[in-house]
């Protein structure tokens, strides 16, 4: 399975942008890319997910390189409540959509 | 629409015992997983289900059995706990999809302790 690079953990001031990278070099051409996270002592949700072009949602945007091989989940206004795990995922097409988690990036927000 | 609902929450075992997690989803989701996650690592796939009556293996499914009886329930059996198992259980439902765009909605978890 082609696996996901993430930092270990970032910081940000609350009301800030913030810009959570991802390497994935090995992507193949019908990988999509999923961004999930993790609130402290829930389960994961899903963020948002592309496969070339960028993508927005209500939750965030999702900036594709031109290669593929990175991309960086951007959310606007980072609030206390978007403290959480970040995991970036690549889901193999034509697989029973089963999702490998790496360790993610531990985002932490402050006043 | 409660979603993904995993019963029970919290459960302590001895070694030895044996227990049973519930998943049940409203969804209609024909997928469903098993996965565990460890303090600090990621969620490792114990099985899955494509459908009704069927399951597989995923990463760690050494001393787990799953049972899809009925669509939308999933069940993780433990025979004979170890405290090795000891980790907390999440449950995920999806659409039959094989497309990579296809999402998976997440259970609370199921936080079993075996002492």
């Amino acid at each position: 399975d082609a696996k996901t690079t993430q930092p270990n953990s970032m910081e940000s001031n609350e009301e800030e942008p913030v810009h959570l990278p991802c390497n994935h070099s090995t992507i193949s051409g019908t990988d999509y890319i999923h961004w999930y996270r993790q609130l402290p002592s829930q389960g994961p949700e899903y963020v948002i997910h592309g496969l070339t072009s960028n993508v927005n949602n209500r939750m965030a945007s999702l900036a594709i390189a031109e290669d593929r091989k990175s991309s960086t989940l951007i959310l606007h206004r980072a609030t206390l409540r978007d403290a959480a795990v970040y995991y970036c995922i690549l889901r193999v097409t034509g697989t029973a959509s089963k999702l490998t988690f790496g360790t993610g990036t531990r985002l932490q927000v402050t006043l | 629409n409660a979603g993904v609902t995993q019963t029970p929450k919290f459960r302590v075992l001895k070694t030895g015992q044996s227990m049973t997690l519930l998943c049940a989803q409203d969804m209609n989701h024909e997928y469903m997983y098993w996965y565990r996650q460890d303090p600090g690592m990621g969620l490792r796939l114990i099985h899955y289900s494509v459908g009704e009556g069927t399951t597989a293996k995923g990463e760690v499914p050494d001393g787990y059995n799953v049972s899809r009886l009925k669509k939308q329930n999933f069940l993780l059996g433990l025979e004979s706990a170890a405290p090795s198992q000891t980790s907390v259980y999440f449950c995920a439902s999806s659409l039959a999809a094989t497309s990579g765009a296809n999402v998976l909605t997440f259970g609370a978890g199921s936080r079993l302790t075996v002492l």
